[in-house]
């Protein structure tokens, strides 16, 4: 069954360090997101792709934030300088129509942990 | 923007119990309702979802929701709950024409054995 992976699973950064966090979707996917929960917290929508641009984003999604799909398969998350509260599991979804009609395959999350 | 609330943040249940997890979204338009779930150490899972017809929807292991609009509701059940279905539960809402999905905060389940 196809499946949306993320590396790494795990990633440990010092505040003020920049965080690149990787994404293949299923390959043919067209929508891709990125979410984040921070640990005992719920599950917050960071922004949505589609079309090589961001159709949506949140108020979290600030200019530290930015996304990329860099080739045919990666869909990249960036951090430019991380800070503490930036700790959190971060979740690549990804679907062949949008939200609003298709369903969301998630990775399995990259955690964050910023010192 | 839409929004969502559940209403019990951690539920103990003994297996055979039955389950009501309650979901209520905030939002004037037409909505697409999900439930997921994420098993210990795994991803977000679809339990379920509604996108329009018959309110009653009908997931995968026994899950059921009923999307109620009058209430803004989109509860989630189980007529008999098993040691296995220990997991966290998350109700998601977009609005229709939009790719933003928003989740409520969760509810984790206990189901002890």
């Amino acid at each position: 069954e196809p499946e949306v992976t993320q590396t790494p699973s795990h990633q440990v950064t010092q505040m003020g360090q920049e965080v690149i966090l990787r994404c293949v979707p299923i390959s043919n996917h067209l929508y891709f997101y990125w979410y984040r929960q921070i640990l005992g917290q719920k599950v917050e929508f960071l922004v949505s792709f589609y079309n090589n641009e961001i159709s949506e984003k949140s108020e979290i999604f600030d200019d530290q934030f930015s996304v990329e799909r860099p080739d045919g398969s990666n869909f990249t998350l960036k951090i430019r300088s991380t800070k503490l509260e930036d700790s959190a599991m971060y979740f690549c979804a990804s679907s062949g129509r949008g939200a609003n009609t298709g369903e969301l395959f998630f990775g399995e999350g990259s955690r964050l942990t910023v010192l | 923007a839409q929004s969502v609330s559940q209403h019990n943040h951690h539920v103990i249940l003994s297996e055979a119990a039955s389950l009501e997890l309650g979901c209520n979204y905030s939002y004037g338009g037409t909505v697409n309702l999900f439930w997921y779930v994420q098993y210990p150490g795994q991803h977000l899972q679809l339990l379920l979802k509604y996108f329009s017809g018959d309110p009653l929807v009908k997931g995968i292991k026994g899950f059921e929701a009923e999307f109620i609009k009058s209430k803004f509701s989109f509860n989630l059940r189980k007529p008999s709950v098993q040691w296995s279905d220990t997991a966290e539960y998350f109700c998601a809402v977009n609005a229709y024409n939009n790719n933003d999905m928003r989740f409520g905060a969760g509810t984790r389940l206990t189901v002890k054995p």
